[in-house]
C-alpha cells in the first residue's frame, strides 16, 4: 500500500512568522511530488511542484525534496492568515492505469494575526 | 492554470435514486481525468482514473457498478452514483491532467467538486 504521510496539525503559527509543513511518502519510485492548498469546502488549488533534490523556491513558498530519505517540506514565509487551510502533500505513483497522485490526509495551517 | 469546470456544485438526493456528475476541461484536452471522493477531514481517495474512449480502471474497494464512469470525449467526463445510498454522502472531486503541452508536467488541476448528499 503506498502512503504519504502528514502531520494532521493543527500547526499555529502567528503573521509573519515562517510555517513549515512536512510529509513522508512510502513509494521510492515516486518521481514527481506536489503540494496543494485546500480550504474548507473547496477543491484543492496547485500551490507548488518538485522533481528534483533540493529546493524549489516560488515567492513566499519554498519546496524542499530529499529522495533519499523520502521526505517532502513545504515552508511558507511571512505567513498571513489567507494562509489559513489544509495543505496536501501529493505523490506521483504507478498504478495498474498509468500514474495517479496519492494525496496524504493533509496538515491544518492556522496563522493567527 | 488549466480550468475544470464540475457541475453540479451541491446536489441533494433521496436513497435509491441516481445521480450524474460531470467534469469539463474547458481550455485543453485530458486524455485522462480522475475521480477522487472526500469524507469529512479526510483525505482526498482515488476512487477511478478515466481514460477517453476506454473503460475506466478503478481501484481497490470501488464497485465499478455503483460508480458508473464514462469518459466519452477529450473534454468531457461523468461520474454516476447509482442507487444512491446515505453512506455515498461525500464531496466528489474530478481532476484532469494536461495532454500534450509542456509547460505542464503531471499536475492535476481539480474541479469545483459536488457535494452530494443522499436522504
Amino acid at each position: 500500500q503506498k502512503e504519504v504521510e502528514q502531520n494532521s496539525g493543527p500547526l499555529s503559527v502567528p503573521e509573519g512568522a515562517i510555517a513549515s509543513l512536512n510529509c513522508t511518502y512510502s513509494d521510492r519510485g515516486s518521481q514527481s511530488f506536489f503540494w496543494y492548498r485546500q480550504y474548507s469546502g473547496k477543491s484543492p488549488e496547485l500551490i507548488m511542484f518538485i522533481y528534483s533534490n533540493g529546493d524549489k523556491e516560488d515567492g513566499r513558498f519554498t519546496a524542499q525534496l530529499n529522495k533519499a530519505s523520502q521526505y517532502v517540506s513545504l515552508l511558507i514565509r511571512d505567513s498571513q492568515p489567507s494562509d489559513s487551510a489544509t495543505y496536501l502533500c501529493a505523490v506521483n505513483s504507478i498504478n495498474q492505469a498509468g500514474t495517479a497522485l496519492i494525496f496524504g490526509k493533509g496538515t491544518t495551517l492556522s496563522v493567527s494575526s | 492554470g488549466a480550468v475544470v469546470s464540475q457541475h453540479p456544485s451541491r446536489v441533494i438526493c433521496k436513497s435509491g435514486t441516481s445521480v450524474k456528475i460531470e467534469c469539463r476541461s474547458l481550455d485543453f484536452q485530458a486524455t485522462t481525468m480522475f475521480w477522487y471522493r472526500q469524507f469529512p477531514k479526510q483525505s482526498l481517495m482515488l476512487m477511478a482514473t478515466s481514460n477517453e474512449g476506454s473503460k475506466a480502471t478503478y481501484e481497490q474497494g470501488v464497485e465499478k457498478d455503483k460508480f458508473l464512469i464514462n469518459h466519452a470525449s477529450l473534454t468531457l467526463s461523468t461520474l454516476t452514483v447509482t442507487s444512491a445510498h446515505p453512506e455515498d454522502s461525500s464531496f466528489y472531486i474530478c481532476s484532469a491532467r494536461v495532454s500534450g503541452l509542456q509547460k505542464y508536467t503531471g499536475e492535476l488541476f481539480f474541479g469545483e467538486g459536488s457535494r452530494l448528499t443522499v436522504l
